[in-house]
């Protein structure tokens, strides 16, 4: 158990709607990071939120958006969703220091029908 | 900006083998590397990291990794393949020049099968 909480586990949705994967990071960590995990793309970081200001980006489609609450737990969206979008996403937490390592929570699958 | 290169996306060894898990980086600074397990439907463990204290790294369930920079690798390791092994195994940069941007990059991954 990394400390790292990711609900739902499962989600299936119909293209065009729209979904909310909810992140709660370890105890003390100030660093959330999101990651998507697909057979043709691998392992993609979107988008890095520290104490509450979003940090770095990456490959993060205009359709999704996420956001870090005061209590440090984060929050992605997803919006007009494809069949593209069917994927694991990871979120991940660090302390935010230089080499930190960073905590996977257990992901979740999400499935666009 | 950096990357990493898995060789091999699928590696089988027997049980009690040496496992040899290949990764190759690029980087125009000194990076941090990260080795981490995945097992089936489950995320990402940590395995070990190189953060330059030292070039030979030890990590958990008896994996190792050595950094060379002339070689620009940070190979995986350990000397008898347990069934227990089995997953799916990815290395990792980060290259991190400001505080609190420290993003991950992956390699694709190597999967790791034990032959009993």
């Amino acid at each position: 158990d990394s400390g790292v909480t990711q609900t739902p586990k499962h989600l299936i949705t119909a293209t065009g709607q729209r979904v909310t994967l909810r992140c709660s990071p370890r105890s003390g960590d100030l660093s959330v990071y999101w990651y998507q995990q697909s057979l043709d793309q691998g392992l993609q970081f979107l988008i890095q939120y520290y104490n509450g200001e979003e940090r770095a980006k990456g490959n993060i489609l205009e359709r999704f958006s996420a956001q870090q609450f005061p209590d440090l737990h984060s929050e992605l969206n997803l919006s007009s969703l494809e069949l593209g979008d069917s994927a694991l996403y990871f979120c991940a937490s660090s302390v935010g220091r230089l080499g930190d390592e960073q905590y996977f929570g257990p992901g979740t699958r999400l499935t666009v029908t | 900006a950096q990357s990493v290169t898995q060789l091999g996306s699928h590696v089988s060894v027997s049980e009690g083998a040496l496992v040899l898990l290949r990764c190759n980086y690029s980087s125009s600074v000194p990076p941090y590397l990260f080795w981490y397990v995945q097992y089936p439907n489950q995320g990402l463990q940590l395995l070990l990291k190189y953060t330059s204290a030292a070039t030979l790294v030890k990590g958990i369930n008896g994996f190792e990794a050595e950094f060379k920079k002339s070689e620009t690798s940070f190979h995986l390791t350990k000397p008898s393949a347990h069934m227990s092994d089995a997953a799916e195994y990815f290395c990792a940069v980060s290259v991190s020049p400001d505080f609190g941007n420290e993003k991950l990059t992956f390699g694709t991954g190597t999967r790791l099968t034990i032959i009993p």
